[in-house]
């Protein structure tokens, strides 16, 4: 079993639609939440932030970390063409510092 | 923000042959970047933990001899793929954290394409 489970997708919405990316993992230690955004043949850059459980708003996205069902998410409002990438979940343990565990990553299509 | 610069973007060589990319910090000292791989419809695997002014620490199974790491100065690491083979043909991404920045807030390179005829 991976560490972190992510659906690879493709994931394809209309635009304007609310997408919903998500993550499990198995490693209770994980206490840092991350999702990332990567573009085509580009690196991927950090999107969401979250410490422990709870919910954390940034303008049309939305990251939820529910850590008693070891489950996080990612909302998407009101999506975008801009929004087609592939999304990373990543995590890590404060004993793990800056090394990250990547889900596979959810790629999505936003259609105009 | 920050800046990751890698080069080359891509790179095309033959079989046997040794490829050197460089991943540099534009406007922060690093004294951590982490090379990672990524094949395509994967995830980026961290291949190892590149370290200034000392050796690189490797995750297990990533050869040390084939995959050359090092971190001369506080801007600037380079991994070498040496003899290298087509199945090291990836997709090469680096990133460094910035001091002071949050566990696992990293700043990533535009990676790096690597085909090997």
């Amino acid at each position: 079993q991976k560490e972190v489970e992510q659906d690879p997708g493709p994931l394809s919405v209309p635009e304007g639609a609310i997408v919903s990316l998500n993550c499990t993992y198995s490693n209770s230690a994980f206490q840092y939440f991350m999702w990332y955004r990567q573009y085509s043949r580009k690196g991927p850059e950090l999107l969401m932030y979250t410490y422990s459980s709870g919910n954390k708003e940034d303008g049309r996205f939305t990251a939820q970390v529910d850590k008693s069902s070891k489950y996080i998410s990612l909302f998407i409002r009101d999506s975008q063409p801009s929004d087609s990438a592939t999304y990373l979940c990543a995590m890590s343990a404060p004993s793990s510092g800056d090394k990250l565990t990547f889900g596979t990553g959810t790629r999505l299509a936003v259609r105009p | 923000g920050a800046v990751v610069s890698q080069h080359p973007s891509w790179v095309i060589c033959k079989s046997g042959t040794s490829v050197k990319i460089e991943c540099r910090s534009l406007d922060f000292q690093a004294t951590t970047m982490f090379w990672y791989r990524q094949f395509p419809k994967q995830s980026l695997m961290l291949m190892a933990t590149s370290n200034e002014g000392s050796k690189a620490t490797y995750e297990q199974g990533v050869e040390k001899d084939k995959f050359l790491i090092n971190h001369a100065s506080l801007t600037l690491s380079t991994l070498t793929v040496t003899s290298a083979h087509p199945e090291d043909s990836s997709f090469y991404i680096c990133s460094a954290p910035i001091s002071g920045s949050r566990d696992g807030e990293l700043f990533f390179g535009e990676g790096s394409r690597l085909t090997v005829l």
